[in-house]
């Protein structure tokens, strides 16, 4: 099946700088990326997503990319804010994003 | 986007008691899931609820653990049966994901079994 790695599992940086996350994925029929965000106490919220065929998507200060070859795609966030402080999740999944297999979680914490 | 309400937000409960948590989705929806996740880990998908017929369970996963109901298109409950302390998770309903619609969370049901 498929196997999703996510790093690193804890990341601070201060306010305004950006965060990069990362994560690898096994399977090369996955063609669905999606990051979610979950803070204490919520479920995941889903932030930004990019399919197999396209290679980077923006949203304001978030961004994503994907390199389809070498089977990993990325997470940055620019500009951090305190309020971006939270876990972050990458997912693949090759049928429908509710059978996604997850990354493990990155704690980000962003120092005022 | 869709709005999920479930309940209860947390329980305590004892060894061998069952537990059945109520999951609402604001619109009808195709594909409902369950995951569990447990403290400062990632997701785990239970199973999905299939409207009409009975859920599909994922590898590990059993229908006498964990009885699935999903009546209609914006309704479904998880039962946690006969608990044990290793059953303490938070359990997650989430809707959407079919084809090119996003996966909508609720805010989860945080549960401890003594």
């Amino acid at each position: 099946g498929e196997n999703v790695e996510q790093h690193p599992s804890t990341l601070s940086v201060q306010e305004g700088d950006s965060a990069v996350i990362k994560c690898t994925y096994s399977d090369s029929a996955s063609n669905y990326f999606p990051w979610y965000k979950q803070e204490l106490g919520k479920g995941p919220q889903l932030i930004i997503d990019i399919r197999s065929n396209v290679g980077e998507k923006k949203d304001q200060r978030i961004a994503v990319t994907l390199n389809k070859t070498a089977k990993h795609f990325s997470l940055h966030i620019t500009e951090t804010q305190p309020e971006d402080s939270a876990v972050y999740f990458c997912a693949a999944s090759k049928t429908n994003a509710g059978k996604s297999t997850f990354g493990d979680g990155t704690t980000l914490t962003v120092k005022p | 986007s869709a709005v999920i309400s479930q309940k209860p937000s947390r329980d305590i409960c004892q060894r061998g008691t069952s537990l059945t948590i109520q999951c609402q989705v604001d619109s009808q929806v195709t594909m409902m899931f369950w995951y569990r996740q447990q403290p400062g880990q990632s997701l785990t998908l239970i199973a999905t609820a299939n409207q009409g017929s009975e859920a599909t369970y994922e590898s590990g996963f059993v229908i006498d653990k964990f009885p699935i109901s999903r009546p209609n298109l914006t309704f479904s409950t998880l039962t946690v049966s006969n608990m044990s302390p290793e059953d303490s998770s938070i359990y997650l309903c989430s809707a959407g994901g079919d084809r090119d619609e996003k996966l909508f969370f609720g805010s989860g049901t945080q549960l401890s079994v003594l």
